[in-house]
């Protein structure tokens, strides 16, 4: 089936630092999510963007947060600075139609800020 | 509010055995509702989902869920399970407004 691919697969910083977590969508996909999830806890939803904006976001994307897809190519979670309480896979969906629509996930990415 | 519980964080059964997952929802639209399984260091993978039509649907791998409006349940079913059937399974609500609402997930094992 579709596949989401995100690069890093892991990913250890400072706090303090910036990253930029990367994902590659399905290539005909229109809507584009991030999830965050703490070992053994509840996935939770970030963001959701669509046509070059943020159309919805939840109360965990502080403002350190950022994302962008530039040109089409990778949609990028941007956190800048980093804090100890940002440790956690953060996952990349995207899907064709709005969310209601069947969600492809990525296989995650393992931030592990120090 | 949206909510998703899922009242069972683990789940043990024999390889072979039936199986129910339980998840209630809190949501007073219609809601677009699905479960999704992760297995270990991977992404959510989609098992199946419901809005409208036959309250049972079918998945892939032999899975299925009842849509229940009185109860406000969506349970996920499989008549008998395989070792590989192992792992977090996630209920999902999706409002109308696109708000995503995960349940805390139920961790499966299965015994051979």
């Amino acid at each position: 089936g579709p596949k989401v691919l995100q690069i890093p697969s892991h990913q250890i910083i400072d706090m303090g630092q910036m990253v930029t977590l990367n994902c590659d969508p399905v290539s005909n996909h229109l809507y584009f999510y991030w999830y965050k999830q703490i070992l053994g806890q509840q996935m939770e939803f970030l963001v959701n963007f669509y046509n070059g904006k943020v159309m919805e976001k939840s109360k965990l994307f502080k403002d350190q947060f950022s994302v962008e897809r530039p040109d089409g190519s990778y949609f990028t979670l941007k956190i800048q600075p980093t804090a100890l309480e940002d440790s956690a896979v953060y996952f990349c969906a995207s899907s064709f139609g709005r969310a209601q629509d069947t969600q492809y996930f990525g296989p995650g990415t393992r931030l592990l800020v120090l | 509010a949206q909510s998703v519980t899922q009242p069972d964080a683990r789940v043990t059964v024999s390889e072979g055995a039936s199986l129910q997952l339980r998840c209630k929802y809190s949501y007073s639209g219609t809601p677009y509702l699905f479960w999704y399984v992760q297995y270990p260091r991977q992404g959510l993978q989609l098992l199946l989902k419901y809005y409208s039509g036959d309250p049972v649907v079918q998945g892939v791998n032999g899975f299925e869920a009842e849509f229940s409006k009185s109860n406000s349940s969506f349970h996920l079913r499989k008549a008998s399970v395989h070792w590989s059937d192992s792992a977090v399974y996630f209920c999902v609500l999706i409002s109308n407004t696109n708000k995503v609402v995960f349940g805390t997930g139920t961790r499966l094992q299965v015994l051979p």
